[in-house]
């Protein structure tokens, strides 16, 4: 059974780093891409970018090229979102998602559970 | 970039009656590379529909997906009472990977 666990929820203050985190079972990690998806309370899904484990080829959304460092740990099938500087605007629900397909033309098939971020000063 | 709409916003009807969601995309999606998503209350998406007109892994067929070029549909035939949510479709074949705005499904 594919499964995709997450990392539990966070409470920061702006300017903080943070790095949150998604860890994938029930198939191999090294073979799929796995994203981050934002939605931001009481709206719509925001697709940000991807990560191929196997070799770390990554592709970024423009709206989030710069603002967030996407990254993966084959050795323990766990991908990363990570940010160095939060800010208010960033509070949001994130989910993980491994995508099925090939790198130009993939989509989420199974997603984690969410991980909440809240940045309030 | 590939804007997608959804239309309407919020569709009111009764359990046991047909649905019939709309996404337009700005530009012609490649492959009919479109994904059909349901989201309810504080859960996690699930994919329902890939490939414009594939049903995933455990979804009923009342869920029928279909179009190509900028004008695809989601058809739920008969609502059950578990089908009433947000949904949303994603293009996949071009990046970035945008979603459309949603259509939410509520009783009537």
């Amino acid at each position: 059974e594919v499964q995709l666990v997450q990392s539990g929820a966070e409470v920061k203050k702006p300017g903080e780093s943070l790095k949150i985190s998604c860890k994938g079972s029930g198939y191999s990690f090294t073979s799929y891409w796995i994203g981050w998806v934002r939605q931001m309370p009481g709206k719509g899904l925001e697709w940000m970018g991807i990560i191929y484990p196997g070799d770390s080829d990554t592709r970024y959304s423009p709206s989030f090229q710069g603002q967030v460092t996407i990254s993966a740990d084959k050795s323990i099938s766990t991908a990363y979102l990570q940010w160095s500087s939060l800010k208010a605007s960033d509070t949001a629900m994130y989910y993980c998602a491994r995508h099925l397909g090939g790198s130009g033309s993939s989509f989420p098939d199974y997603w984690g559970q969410g991980t909440l971020v809240t940045v309030s000063s | 970039e590939i804007v997608l709409t959804q239309s309407p916003g919020t569709l009111s009807l009764s359990p046991g009656e047909r649905a019939t969601l709309s996404c337009r995309a700005s530009q012609s999606v490649s492959s009919s590379y479109l994904a059909w998503y349901q989201q309810k209350p504080g859960q996690a998406p699930r994919l329902l529909i890939y490939g414009a007109s594939s049903r995933a892994t455990g979804i009923p067929d009342r869920f029928s997906g279909s179009g190509s070029g900028t004008d695809f549909t989601l058809t739920i035939s008969r609502l059950e009472p578990e089908d009433f949510a947000v949904y949303y479709c994603q293009q996949y074949g071009s990046s970035p990977r945008a979603f459309g705005g949603g259509t939410k499904v509520e009783i009537k």
